[in-house]
């Protein structure tokens, strides 16, 4: 069975500045995908990136960045110019990209609180 | 922009109570998946749903616990007799494609007294 950790239960960045958060994962499997969740006080899970493991190229969107280092099962995401919106807690994600007869769920890290200093 | 949504926001019940948790997917998305979060610990897979019936389930999904597609739009989950364990933010997700994200709606917090 796959796992994720993140290892970070709590970490703090100073507005505009930037901060990375760890994530590694177990598995067996050569293609599978990563994400990046963000949950904010309300709650609501909003995808933030996500990672196709057979693209040697790290997705970007926006400020947001991933460093995937497939043979090193890490999947860390990189936030630049921080904002006081960024607060929340953000989840990694694992999801295989083998068909399950339509399961495909998702195998989250149990978070990091990211708290943005003014 | 289509989105997940569920009712009720926050349900109170008594132990032994027979709940459901109500989810309307994105109207052209065939995977449906609920998942459950008890406060401050992480998001726990517990049911997916295709081609109405049941994919996959976990080991939190015991005989207490079913889900329903029951018009076409609605994606529903039962819990017959809850438990103060069941307590937590239960999200309801959907995906059209094999291959596609899933998109979560906002939750439904069930408070179990």
């Amino acid at each position: 069975a796959q796992t994720v950790t993140q290892s970070q239960p709590e970490m703090s960045v100073q507005e505009a500045e930037t901060v990375t958060l760890s994530c590694t994962y177990d598995t067996s499997e050569s293609d599978y995908y990563l994400f990046w969740y963000k949950q904010p006080p309300s709650r609501q899970m909003i995808l933030v990136i996500r990672q196709e493991a057979y693209k040697q190229q790290n997705a970007t969107e926006n400020r947001f960045s991933v460093n995937f280092q497939k043979a090193a099962k890490s999947f860390s995401l990189k936030i630049s110019d921080s904002q006081l919106g960024d607060a929340a807690m953000y989840f990694c994600a694992y999801r295989s990209m083998k068909s399950q007869g339509g399961s495909e769920k998702l195998v989250f890290g149990k978070g990091t609180k990211l708290t943005v200093n003014p | 922009e289509p989105e997940v949504t569920q009712t009720p926001s926050h349900q109170v019940t008594q132990m032994g109570q027979e709940v459901i948790l109500r989810c309307v997917p994105i109207s052209n998305h065939l995977y449906f998946y609920w998942y459950r979060q008890i406060l401050g610990q992480k998001v726990e897979f517990l049911v997916s749903f295709y081609n109405n019936e049941i994919s996959e389930k976990s080991e939190i999904f015991d005989d207490q616990f079913s889900v329903e597609r029951p018009d076409g739009s609605n994606f529903t989950l039962k819990i017959r007799s809850t438990k103060l364990e069941d307590s937590a933010m239960y999200f309801c997700a959907s995906r059209d494609g094999p291959y596609n994200e899933q998109f979560f709606g906002p939750g439904t917090r069930l408070t179990v007294l």
